[in-house]
Protein backbone atom coordinates (compact mmCIF):
# COMPACT_ATOMS: atom_id res chain seq x y z
CA UNK A 1 0.00 0.00 0.00
CA UNK A 2 1.46 3.39 -0.91
CA UNK A 3 2.19 5.64 1.83
CA UNK A 4 0.99 9.66 1.99
CA UNK A 5 2.91 11.38 -0.49
CA UNK A 6 4.20 15.06 -0.35
CA UNK A 7 6.02 17.45 -2.76
CA UNK A 8 8.20 19.13 -2.60
CA UNK A 9 10.96 17.67 -0.09
CA UNK A 10 12.40 20.75 0.36
CA UNK A 11 11.82 24.47 -0.84
CA UNK A 12 13.68 27.38 -0.12
CA UNK A 13 12.45 30.99 -0.73
CA UNK A 14 12.96 34.93 0.30
CA UNK A 15 10.64 36.25 2.71
CA UNK A 16 7.37 37.99 1.18
CA UNK A 17 7.60 35.48 -1.69
CA UNK A 18 4.82 32.55 -2.35
CA UNK A 19 5.04 28.77 -1.79
CA UNK A 20 2.70 25.60 -2.13
CA UNK A 21 2.95 22.28 -1.06
CA UNK A 22 1.02 19.38 -2.00
CA UNK A 23 0.00 16.22 -0.55
CA UNK A 24 -1.48 13.01 -1.80
CA UNK A 25 -3.26 10.39 1.12
CA UNK A 26 -3.43 6.64 1.17
CA UNK A 27 -5.73 6.20 -1.06
CA UNK A 28 -9.37 6.08 0.75
CA UNK A 29 -8.60 7.95 3.56
CA UNK A 30 -11.28 10.77 3.93
CA UNK A 31 -9.37 12.52 6.33
CA UNK A 32 -6.33 15.06 6.06
CA UNK A 33 -4.45 16.77 8.24
CA UNK A 34 -1.70 19.31 7.64
CA UNK A 35 0.75 19.92 10.64
CA UNK A 36 3.71 22.40 11.15
CA UNK A 37 6.52 21.07 12.63
CA UNK A 38 9.09 24.09 13.77
CA UNK A 39 12.86 22.89 15.00
CA UNK A 40 12.64 21.22 17.96
CA UNK A 41 9.24 21.26 18.84
CA UNK A 42 6.19 18.81 17.97
CA UNK A 43 3.99 19.19 14.89
CA UNK A 44 1.26 21.38 15.61
CA UNK A 45 -1.84 21.00 13.64
CA UNK A 46 -2.63 24.01 11.29
CA UNK A 47 -6.27 22.41 9.46
CA UNK A 48 -8.02 19.22 9.60
CA UNK A 49 -10.21 18.17 6.64
CA UNK A 50 -12.78 15.37 6.40
CA UNK A 51 -13.62 14.87 2.68
CA UNK A 52 -13.54 18.41 0.80
CA UNK A 53 -15.35 20.02 4.13
CA UNK A 54 -12.73 21.85 6.79
CA UNK A 55 -13.12 20.04 10.37
CA UNK A 56 -10.80 22.40 12.03
CA UNK A 57 -9.05 25.44 11.37
CA UNK A 58 -8.38 26.92 14.34
CA UNK A 59 -4.86 27.19 14.41
CA UNK A 60 -4.01 28.22 10.32
CA UNK A 61 -2.83 31.80 9.99
CA UNK A 62 -5.74 32.94 7.94
CA UNK A 63 -4.33 36.08 6.65
CA UNK A 64 -1.30 34.30 4.89
CA UNK A 65 -1.90 30.40 5.13
CA UNK A 66 -4.54 28.86 2.79
CA UNK A 67 -5.37 24.80 2.18
CA UNK A 68 -8.22 23.19 -0.18
CA UNK A 69 -8.87 19.78 -0.88
CA UNK A 70 -11.34 20.34 -3.76
CA UNK A 71 -12.07 16.46 -4.92
CA UNK A 72 -11.64 15.06 -1.46
CA UNK A 73 -8.44 13.57 -2.81
CA UNK A 74 -5.07 15.57 -2.67
CA UNK A 75 -4.68 19.04 -1.04
CA UNK A 76 -2.81 21.78 -1.32
CA UNK A 77 -0.97 23.98 1.38
CA UNK A 78 -0.34 27.33 0.71
CA UNK A 79 1.74 30.32 1.98
CA UNK A 80 1.13 33.69 0.74
CA UNK A 81 3.95 35.44 1.57
CA UNK A 82 6.11 33.35 3.71
CA UNK A 83 7.90 34.93 7.09
CA UNK A 84 10.73 34.23 8.87
CA UNK A 85 8.92 32.27 11.41
CA UNK A 86 7.16 29.63 8.75
CA UNK A 87 10.36 27.94 8.44
CA UNK A 88 9.36 24.57 9.62
CA UNK A 89 8.38 21.09 8.37
CA UNK A 90 5.09 21.06 6.92
CA UNK A 91 3.28 17.55 7.26
CA UNK A 92 0.81 15.85 5.78
CA UNK A 93 -1.65 13.05 7.53
CA UNK A 94 -3.86 10.93 6.60
CA UNK A 95 -6.48 8.26 8.50
CA UNK A 96 -9.27 6.35 6.99
CA UNK A 97 -13.18 6.24 8.67
CA UNK A 98 -15.26 3.23 9.20
CA UNK A 99 -11.63 1.57 9.84
CA UNK A 100 -12.95 -1.58 11.69
CA UNK A 101 -9.58 -2.12 13.52
CA UNK A 102 -10.83 1.28 15.49
CA UNK A 103 -6.77 2.37 15.94
CA UNK A 104 -7.34 6.04 14.97
CA UNK A 105 -4.43 5.85 13.60
CA UNK A 106 -2.62 8.84 11.36
CA UNK A 107 -0.28 7.74 8.54
CA UNK A 108 2.04 10.58 8.08
CA UNK A 109 4.24 11.53 4.91
CA UNK A 110 7.71 12.53 5.37
CA UNK A 111 7.10 16.25 4.78
CA UNK A 112 8.04 19.50 3.19
CA UNK A 113 11.19 21.05 4.86
CA UNK A 114 10.39 25.16 3.79
CA UNK A 115 13.12 27.49 4.67
CA UNK A 116 12.49 30.90 3.88
CA UNK A 117 15.54 33.61 4.15
CA UNK B 1 -7.70 17.03 25.59
CA UNK B 2 -5.34 16.33 28.55
CA UNK B 3 -1.89 17.63 28.79
CA UNK B 4 1.04 14.92 28.76
CA UNK B 5 4.97 15.49 30.46
CA UNK B 6 7.83 13.28 29.57
CA UNK B 7 10.90 13.73 30.49
CA UNK B 8 12.94 15.26 27.07
CA UNK B 9 15.51 12.67 27.25
CA UNK B 10 16.63 9.04 27.49
CA UNK B 11 19.44 7.10 27.38
CA UNK B 12 19.41 3.11 26.21
CA UNK B 13 21.75 0.74 25.63
CA UNK B 14 21.27 -1.47 22.92
CA UNK B 15 19.56 -4.94 23.95
CA UNK B 16 17.74 -3.48 26.63
CA UNK B 17 14.45 -2.41 27.31
CA UNK B 18 13.40 0.92 26.97
CA UNK B 19 11.04 2.33 29.50
CA UNK B 20 9.56 5.48 28.63
CA UNK B 21 7.35 7.49 31.01
CA UNK B 22 4.43 9.58 30.31
CA UNK B 23 2.01 11.49 33.15
CA UNK B 24 -1.60 12.61 31.82
CA UNK B 25 -2.79 13.18 35.65
CA UNK B 26 -5.98 15.21 34.28
CA UNK B 27 -7.31 12.32 31.66
CA UNK B 28 -10.82 12.20 31.26
CA UNK B 29 -12.58 8.99 31.51
CA UNK B 30 -12.94 8.72 27.28
CA UNK B 31 -9.51 9.61 26.36
CA UNK B 32 -6.91 7.11 25.01
CA UNK B 33 -3.35 7.11 25.44
CA UNK B 34 -1.61 7.36 21.94
CA UNK B 35 2.34 6.63 21.68
CA UNK B 36 3.73 7.94 18.65
CA UNK B 37 7.35 7.98 17.43
CA UNK B 38 9.15 10.74 14.81
CA UNK B 39 12.68 9.14 13.34
CA UNK B 40 15.43 12.24 11.98
CA UNK B 41 13.98 13.35 8.95
CA UNK B 42 10.77 11.34 8.91
CA UNK B 43 7.17 12.11 9.97
CA UNK B 44 5.47 10.48 12.94
CA UNK B 45 4.74 6.85 12.98
CA UNK B 46 2.21 5.20 15.02
CA UNK B 47 3.30 2.57 17.47
CA UNK B 48 0.78 1.79 20.25
CA UNK B 49 -2.74 3.29 22.04
CA UNK B 50 -4.79 1.91 24.83
CA UNK B 51 -7.57 3.27 27.30
CA UNK B 52 -7.30 1.29 30.52
CA UNK B 53 -5.64 -2.05 30.35
CA UNK B 54 -2.50 -2.70 29.12
CA UNK B 55 -1.41 -3.20 24.89
CA UNK B 56 0.75 -5.16 23.63
CA UNK B 57 1.98 -5.35 19.62
CA UNK B 58 4.87 -6.36 17.55
CA UNK B 59 6.94 -3.00 18.14
CA UNK B 60 5.88 -1.99 21.89
CA UNK B 61 4.09 -2.66 25.20
CA UNK B 62 2.35 0.38 26.70
CA UNK B 63 1.35 -0.09 30.31
CA UNK B 64 -1.41 2.10 32.43
CA UNK B 65 -1.66 3.05 35.81
CA UNK B 66 -4.87 1.62 37.36
CA UNK B 67 -5.73 5.59 37.75
CA UNK B 68 -4.96 6.11 34.36
CA UNK B 69 -2.90 9.40 35.44
CA UNK B 70 0.42 8.04 33.94
CA UNK B 71 1.48 5.34 31.48
CA UNK B 72 4.78 3.69 30.33
CA UNK B 73 6.14 2.49 26.68
CA UNK B 74 8.27 -0.33 26.84
CA UNK B 75 10.54 -0.96 23.49
CA UNK B 76 11.52 -4.30 25.20
CA UNK B 77 14.90 -5.15 23.37
CA UNK B 78 15.72 -1.27 22.17
CA UNK B 79 17.84 -1.34 19.00
CA UNK B 80 19.75 1.60 17.00
CA UNK B 81 16.96 1.81 14.57
CA UNK B 82 14.36 3.00 17.72
CA UNK B 83 16.18 5.74 18.75
CA UNK B 84 13.80 8.66 18.02
CA UNK B 85 11.29 11.44 19.45
CA UNK B 86 8.61 9.36 21.42
CA UNK B 87 5.49 11.06 21.55
CA UNK B 88 3.04 10.49 24.38
CA UNK B 89 -0.52 11.97 23.66
CA UNK B 90 -4.11 11.75 24.89
CA UNK B 91 -7.07 11.79 22.47
CA UNK B 92 -10.73 11.56 22.90
CA UNK B 93 -11.84 9.39 20.68
CA UNK B 94 -10.08 6.57 18.67
CA UNK B 95 -11.34 6.81 15.50
CA UNK B 96 -11.89 10.05 15.59
CA UNK B 97 -12.05 11.85 12.60
CA UNK B 98 -12.75 15.02 14.77
CA UNK B 99 -10.17 14.19 17.16
CA UNK B 100 -6.63 15.68 16.18
CA UNK B 101 -3.62 14.81 17.51
CA UNK B 102 -2.39 17.55 19.60
CA UNK B 103 1.59 16.91 20.04
CA UNK B 104 4.19 17.77 22.75
CA UNK B 105 7.82 18.14 22.92
CA UNK B 106 8.07 14.47 23.61
CA UNK B 107 11.22 12.30 25.12
CA UNK B 108 14.45 12.20 22.49
CA UNK B 109 15.65 8.16 23.32
CA UNK B 110 19.17 7.67 22.21
CA UNK B 111 19.97 3.91 21.88
CA UNK B 112 23.48 3.45 22.38
CA UNK B 113 26.04 0.86 21.72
Amino acid sequence: EAGVAQSPRYKIIEKRQSVAFWCNPISGHATLYWYQQILGQGPKLLIQFQNNGVVDDSQLPKDRFSAERLKGVDSTLKIQPAKLEDSAVYLCASSPTGDRRLTGELFFGEGSRLTVL
Amino acid sequence: DAKTTQPPSMDCAEGRAANLPCNHSTISGNEYVYWYRQIHSQGPQYIIHGLKNNETNEMASLIITEDRKSSTLILPHATLRDTAVYYCIVRASNTGTASKLTFGTGTRLQVTL
